[in-house]
């Protein structure tokens, strides 16, 4: 079964740092782009991130760009989002969602089941 | 940037009655890259149709999506129960792949 699993959200306070994982199986993982989205409290999905599957590209949305960092670590099957300078507005819950169709720009399928940040004092 | 603008906002129903969704572009998407995913209260959203017209794997014939250049549709055919829940568009032709604000679903 082809499974994304996110972990390590949690409570931090506003200026503080997370990092995010995303494991993955049942597939290839090399082969394949992968993707952060993120949805705040109640509101809508907004895509923030994409790494290809070597790395060599990478996107930001502007809302993230200076401050996370996303990177992958083909070996381990692991995708990851570093969350530093963080604010109020960043509390979500994040998803990895991988691209439907290796080398391809597609849409998002599989997600995995999110992962809670809460930025507060 | 192209911006997706989904409507109605919120569409109130009744099992078995027939849903149409808007999904907008602000320009038009590119060879018909638009997808709409599903997203139930606290569940990941899950990818209903591709392509503007291609139904996922698993997804049942009531769905179906048609339109191309800046106006596209998720029709449902005859809701029923499990249908009720929050519906978004997505366009994959050009950078960032971003979303619609999405339209709910519910039950009259």
């Amino acid at each position: 079964e082809v499974q994304l699993v996110e972990s390590g959200g949690g409570l931090v306070q506003p200026g503080g740092s997370l990092r995010l994982s995303c494991a993955a199986s049942g597939f290839t993982f090399s082969t394949y782009s992968i993707n952060w989205v993120r949805q705040a409290p109640g509101k809508g999905l907004e895509w923030i991130s994409y790494i290809s599957s070597s790395s060599r590209t990478i996107y930001y949305a502007d809302s993230v760009k200076g401050r996370f960092t996303i990177s992958r670590d083909n070996a381990k099957n692991s995708l990851y989002l570093q969350m530093n300078s963080l604010r109020a507005e960043d509390t979500a819950v994040y998803y990895c969602a991988r691209d439907a169709i290796p080398k391809a720009f597609v849409w998002f399928d599989p997600w995995g089941q999110g992962t809670l940040v809460t930025v507060s004092s | 940037e192209i911006v997706l603008t989904q409507s109605p906002g919120t569409l109130s129903l009744s099992p078995g009655e027939r849903a149409t969704l808007s999904c907008r572009a602000s320009q038009s998407v590119r060879s018909s890259t638009l997808a709409w995913y599903q997203q139930k209260p606290g569940q990941a959203p899950r990818l209903l149709i591709y392509g503007a017209s291609s139904r996922a794997t698993g997804i049942p014939d009531r769905f179906s999506g048609s339109g191309s250049g800046t106006d596209f549709t998720l029709t449902i055919s005859r809701l029923e129960p499990e249908d009720f829940a929050v519906y978004y568009c997505q366009q994959y032709g050009f950078s960032p792949r971003a979303f619609g604000q999405g339209t709910k679903v519910e039950i009259k």
